[in-house]
């Protein structure tokens, strides 16, 4: 598509329920990010993708955090057994390669997720 | 480890007055340099990098963004600030780690308000 796409936009859910964020990278693009944005914080790295791997998984806050890519395309983050403090703007974010320097990362709008 | 300074929360600018925000980065080696602007619940939009050569760079939306090693700061400029550019700013470092992965952090931004 023309940028990166995540759904929901807006996930309401209880405590102790599990949640899949969704994020559609622009075509063509073979790394994929996912990021939490905390009120007040910057943006906190989880995981990147390069194709269907994940080299880099360190940013994870917990073992209830996983993602997965298939096809090299569509990435889904899982939150299971949601906390209220996993409340957060999830961001995605694409490029075209992750190692090239030149290539910046392209955002989609997050997903907003509230925890009740 | 890298790591990102915004020393200004919030900003207030009367429109058609000149900005500055500032950013300060700490990274051993040259590092990649990144400004990118959120809109209310919308996604990061990069609006300048630096990665080598001139220091001074060019952006879009008129921005500009100087690198001086020496202060170890990428500050972001606008001679006439309009009233579409109140929003969040993010300064972000890249750099390159073990696996070849453009590892980015961010800072935690700087609201941008603009008054009549």
């Amino acid at each position: 598509g023309a940028g990166v796409s995540q759904s929901p936009s807006n996930k309401v859910t209880e405590k102790g329920k599990d949640v899949e964020l969704r994020c559609d990278p622009i075509s063509g693009h073979t790394a994929l990010y996912w990021y939490r944005q905390s009120l007040g914080q910057g943006l906190e790295f989880l995981i990147y993708f390069q194709g269907n791997s994940a080299p880099d998984k360190s940013g994870l806050p917990s073992d209830r955090f996983s993602a997965e890519r298939t096809g090299g395309s569509v990435s889904t983050l899982t939150i299971q057994r949601t906390q209220q403090e996993d409340s957060a703007v999830y961001l995605c974010a694409s490029s075209l390669v992750a190692g090239l320097d030149n290539q910046p990362q392209h955002f989609g709008d997050g997903t907003r997720l509230s925890i009740l | 480890a890298q790591s990102v300074t915004q020393p200004d929360i919030h900003i207030t600018v009367s429109e058609g007055a000149s900005l500055e925000l500032r950013c300060n980065y700490s990274y051993g080696a040259t590092p990649y340099l990144f400004w990118y602007v959120q809109s209310p619940g919308q996604g990061l939009q990069l609006l300048l990098k630096y990665f080598s050569g001139d220091t001074l760079v060019q952006g879009i939306k008129g921005f500009e963004a100087e690198f001086k090693r020496s202060q170890s700061s990428f500050n972001l400029r606008k001679p006439s600030v309009h009233w579409s550019d109140a929003a969040e700013y993010f300064c972000a470092v890249g750099r390159r780690d073990s696996g070849g992965y453009q590892k980015v952090t961010f800072g935690t931004g700087t609201k941008l308000q603009v008054i009549p």
